[in-house]
């Protein structure tokens, strides 16, 4: 959905440096999470935000990954020390409310980070 | 045993006919159940959602869930060229928190 702003849309890194991706929801949107996609594999879940709180960081690797959704500004995923496995496309989503069963999540286009 | 569990394909379908795609799901709890479609190289986009056992349609689209038997499907009538594409199934965590995915069912529609 292109009212979900992410970007860049392509980054590249050589391996160690650091990945930010940022994201931005649809107005009015309070509610983010971050998917990432490996090539030929389904979207996996990383984490879900709300302003200023990390409310489940389940799917996160344990280390070099974070996120936050400060107050004023994007989402932002950050991959510290990049290795070629991070190689992949991240998505993030954002929704009005808390998810619920029925609840819709729109995705943005994607940050394509790829690990030279 | 996967979550969600669908044939990655590819399925390949003649213009005009019917496409079919299935996914199964291995918690019982779940609710609700959303396809996606997703072309290559961009977002996923989502074509609806279906909460109740039976069939909800969208168009060309038909989403059916049967619950006792765990599965989901989808429909594609009339088959365009256009809907080559992969479909992605995926469940609801009970929390509500994260959507789980299938891998997808790519789709080729031959004309």
């Amino acid at each position: 959905n292109a009212g979900v702003m992410q970007n860049p849309r392509h980054l590249v890194r050589r391996r160690g440096q650091e990945a930010r991706l940022r994201c931005s929801p649809m107005k009015g949107h309070s509610h983010v999470y971050w998917y990432r996609q490996l090539p030929e594999e389904g979207l996996k879940f990383m984490v879900y935000l709300q302003k200023e709180n990390i409310i489940d960081e389940s799917g996160m690797p344990k280390e070099r990954f974070s996120a936050e959704f400060p107050k004023e500004g994007p989402s932002i995923l950050r991959i510290q020390q990049v290795v070629r496995g991070d190689s992949a496309a991240y998505f993030c989503a954002s929704s009005s409310r808390p998810r619920g069963p029925n609840t819709e999540a729109f995705f943005g286009q994607g940050t394509r980070l790829t690990v030279v | 045993q996967k979550e969600v569990e669908q044939n990655s394909g590819p399925l390949s379908v003649p213009e005009g006919a019917i496409a079919s795609l299935n996914c199964t799901y291995s918690d019982r709890g779940s609710q609700s159940f959303f396809w996606y479609r997703q072309y290559s190289g961009k977002s996923p986009e989502l074509i609806m959602f279906i909460y109740s056992n039976g069939d909800k349609e969208d168009g060309r689209f038909t989403a059916q869930l049967n619950k006792a038997s765990q599965y989901v499907s989808l429909l594609i009538r009339d088959s365009q060229p256009s809907d080559s594409a992969t479909y992605l199934c995926a469940v609801p965590s009970t929390t509500g928190n994260k959507l789980t995915f299938g891998g997808g069912t790519r789709v080729l529609v031959k004309p």
